[in-house]
């Protein structure tokens, strides 16, 4: 199995702020990967997928970039709606796919 | 619009089997593959299977192999996912997801919690 490893698993940050979050997976995955916000008590929510192309509807203060085994997830002004739990997720050995473990972005 | 409607929440002894439906509107049923994925509490997201509405095939993860079955009623477009021999591990929040292509999950349904307690 493919094996996803997140960094940081939480950080704190302030309202306007440049965040990046990280995802390396175990082997390539050739841009097969989405991520995922997700706030308490509800369902994730698609951001991103093929590694950097924004879902519809998305904003686009998130943006995604990497290849190969390590990927990035920048929010480039954090706004107060942002604060949630963010996941990255490979779907190169579809139908078999792997989550990170999570990061959690709190207010400072 | 596009839903998932899942049923409600559950609570089961341990041993037991538990069956959670996941009701599909606003789109054509059989023309999407459907995720399931589950969270236990304070935990991350685990992904247990797909099924593909159209023929009834499945996929599930190593982990659930011969606990897990996923069914799908086309006349309801309604799919099912079935967990058995269920232990205090399986508490968790269970959620489908429709495929978007093969790129990830685009529609979740709300979630059904399901409580394994003696």
């Amino acid at each position: 199995d493919i094996q996803m490893t997140q960094s940081p698993s939480s950080l704190s940050a302030s309202v306007g702020d440049r965040v990046t979050i990280t995802c390396r997976a175990s082997q390539g995955i050739s841009n097969s990967l989405a991520w995922y916000q997700q706030k308490p008590g509800k369902a994730p929510k698609l951001l991103l997928y093929a590694a950097s192309r924004l879902e519809s509807g998305v904003p686009s203060r998130f943006s995604g970039s990497g290849s190969g085994t390590d990927y990035t997830l920048t929010i480039s002004s954090l706004q107060p709606e942002d604060f949630a739990t963010y996941y990255c997720q490979q779907y190169y050995s579809t139908p078999s796919l792997t989550f990170g473990g999570g990061t959690k972005v709190e207010i400072k | 619009q596009v839903q998932l409607v899942q049923s409600g929440a559950e609570v089961k002894k341990p041993g037991a089997s538990v069956k959670v439906s996941c009701k599909a509107s606003g789109y054509t049923f059989t023309s999407y593959y459907m995720h399931w994925v589950r969270q236990a509490p304070g935990q991350g997201l685990e992904w247990m299977g797909i099924i593909n509405p159209s023929g009834g095939s499945t996929s599930y993860a190593q982990k659930f192999q011969g606990r897990v079955t996923m069914t799908r009623d086309t006349s309801t477009s309604t799919v099912y996912m079935e967990l058995s021999s269920l232990r205090s591990e399986d508490t968790a929040v269970y959620y489908c997801a429709r495929a978007k292509s093969s790129y990830g999950m685009d529609v979740w349904g709300q979630g059904t919690t399901v409580t394994v307690s003696s």
